[in-house]
C-alpha cells in the first residue's frame, strides 16, 4: 500500500487560508469516507484534528475543516495562527481492511 | 481519564527482535482496538498493524507480514508489539493508539517508545 500523496510544504501569513490535499485512489480515500486528519508539533504524538473526511472532535478550532471530492481529501484551515505551524498528516482505511498515512505536509506561518 | 502508557526506549543489534508494551488505563481495554504506528527520524508515521484486544484477531501491513506479532494480555489491559529481524532502518518512536470501532480514528496516543538498531 502506497502512502497518500501530500504536498511536503505549505505556508500562509497570520490570517490566512490554506489547503493541504491528501491524494490516494478508488481504493483508499475514494473508497470509504474514513479520512482523517492529523496535526503534529515536533516531539509529541499526532493530535486528531478531522475525522470521517469532515468531522471535527470536541475541542478542535472551527477554523479546521475538511472535504472530499473522489481521490483527494483537502483540510483547511483558515484564521491561520502562529499556532497551527507543525507537520500535518492525513489517513485512510482502505477496502483491504488497513489503514495508511499521508506523507506529511510541513505548515509554515510566516 | 484515559491513558496508553508505553515501555521504555530500547537499544538493539540488526537481528535482534524488540518486544513493546502498552498498558492501557481509564476504559475498557477490550472495548477498543489497538494499532501501532512508528515513525522514523524524520519521517511520517507508518501504520503497523492493529488488534482487537477481544478476540485478539489482527491485522498487519504487508510490509510487516512475516516480522510483526501483535498480541494482548486481557488480565493486565496491555497490549505488545514484537518485531523480528530488526534492521537499521528500523530505528523510529513506536507509538500505540486506541480506536473505537473499525474504522475510527486514533482518539488517544501512548507516549511513544524510541527503538534504536545499532551495531
Amino acid at each position: 500500500q502506497s502512502a497518500l500523496t501530500q504536498p511536503a510544504s505549505v505556508s500562509g501569513s497570520p490570517g490566512q487560508s490554506i489547503t493541504i490535499s491528501c491524494t490516494g485512489t478508488s481504493s483508499d480515500v475514494g473508497y470509504y469516507n474514513y479520512v482523517s486528519w492529523y496535526q503534529q508539533h515536533p516531539g509529541k504524538a499526532p493530535k486528531l484534528m478531522i475525522y470521517d473526511v469532515s468531522n471535527r472532535p470536541s475541542g478542535v478550532s472551527n477554523r479546521f475543516s475538511g472535504s472530499k471530492s473522489g481521490n483527494t481529501a483537502s483540510l483547511t484551515i483558515s484564521g491561520l495562527q502562529a499556532e497551527d505551524e507543525a507537520d500535518y498528516y492525513c489517513t485512510s482505511y482502505t477496502s483491504s481492511d488497513t489503514l495508511v498515512f499521508g506523507g506529511g505536509t510541513k505548515l509554515t506561518v510566516l | 481519564q484515559v491513558h496508553l502508557m508505553q515501555s521504555g526506549a530500547e537499544v538493539k543489534k540488526p537481528g535482534a527482535s524488540v518486544k513493546v508494551s502498552c498498558k492501557a488505563s481509564g476504559y475498557t481495554f477490550t472495548g477498543y482496538y489497538i494499532h501501532w504506528v512508528r515513525q522514523a527520524p524524520g519521517q511520517g508515521p507508518e501504520w503497523m498493524g492493529r488488534i482487537n484486544p477481544d478476540s485478539s484477531a489482527t491485522n498487519y501491513a504487508e510490509r510487516f507480514q512475516g516480522r510483526v506479532t501483535m498480541t494482548r494480555d486481557t488480565s493486565i489491559s496491555t497490549a505488545y508489539m514484537e518485531l523480528s529481524r530488526l534492521i537499521f532502518d528500523d530505528t523510529a518512536v513506536y507509538y500505540c493508539a486506541r480506536v473505537k470501532v473499525g474504522t475510527s480514528p486514533f482518539d488517544y496516543w501512548g507516549q511513544g517508545t524510541l527503538v534504536t538498531v545499532s551495531s
